[in-house]
């Protein structure tokens, strides 16, 4: 069973980088099947997608946070990350790591989300 | 703004059938792309009901189903149960962007 867990500090300062791992458990995230993706949900908002990240590195990412989004992944470790700079208080958000393609273009494991909030 | 337009509440009686409705509002996700839809209980991740408009992964229960015509769809469930009580997603793909769009979300009350 894929076991997704995202990792990293639950507090960051105004202006500095949100930096966020999701481990990935029970497969390999090196397979051509598959895209990796960061989704965040601010507290009792909706669901927004970040981006996404192939095994071979390729990322698309939402144009209005292109600027300050970086997702990589790392094969050795059977992880990928996010990094997230110049962040606002609008940044505050639960982050979810997640596996697309499953079922087509859906999203059928997640990870338990880790809240990070922006503050000083 | 969400380009995926879903009421943001809908409620329904025990027993009683609801469906929520999820609107698609650019060409691009409206060019033949499939709709899924998510279950978000408080404080957990959401939890595929639906995928390729249609169809339930292993475990979702048959109350739940999906339709799609056109630059619309809709979830229904049906014998509508206490634990149903949840927020509901619609997701799809745009191409503009080469990513995923969700719906703003559906928050089901049942009285």
């Amino acid at each position: 069973q894929l076991q997704l867990q995202e990792s990293g500090p639950g507090l960051v300062k105004p202006s500095e980088t949100l930096s966020l791992t999701c481990n990935v458990s029970g497969g390999s995230i090196n397979r051509s099947s598959y895209y990796w993706v960061w989704i965040r949900q601010p507290p009792g908002k909706g669901l927004e997608w970040i981006g996404n990240v192939y095994y071979s590195g390729t990322a698309y990412y939402k144009p209005s946070l292109k600027s300050r989004v970086t997702i990589s992944v790392d094969t050795s470790k059977n992880q990928f990350s996010l990094r997230l700079s110049s962040v606002s208080a609008a940044d505050t958000a639960v982050y979810y790591c997640a596996r697309l393609g499953d079922h087509g273009g859906s999203y059928l494991y997640w990870g338990q989300g880790s809240l990070v909030t922006v503050s000083s | 703004q969400s380009v995926l337009t879903q009421p943001p509440s809908v409620s329904g009686a025990p027993g009683q059938r609801v469906t929520i409705s999820c609107t698609v509002s650019s060409s691009n996700i409206g060019a033949g792309y499939d709709v899924h839809w998510y279950q978000q209980l408080p404080g957990t991740a959401p939890k595929l009901l639906i995928y390729g408009n249609n169809n339930r992964p292993s475990g979702v229960p048959d109350r739940f189903s999906g339709s799609k015509s056109g630059t619309s769809a809709s979830l229904a469930i049906s014998g509508l149960q206490a634990e149903d009580e949840a927020d509901y997603y619609c997701q799809s793909y745009d191409s503009s962007v080469s990513g995923s769009v969700f719906g703003g979300g559906t928050k089901l009350t049942v009285l």
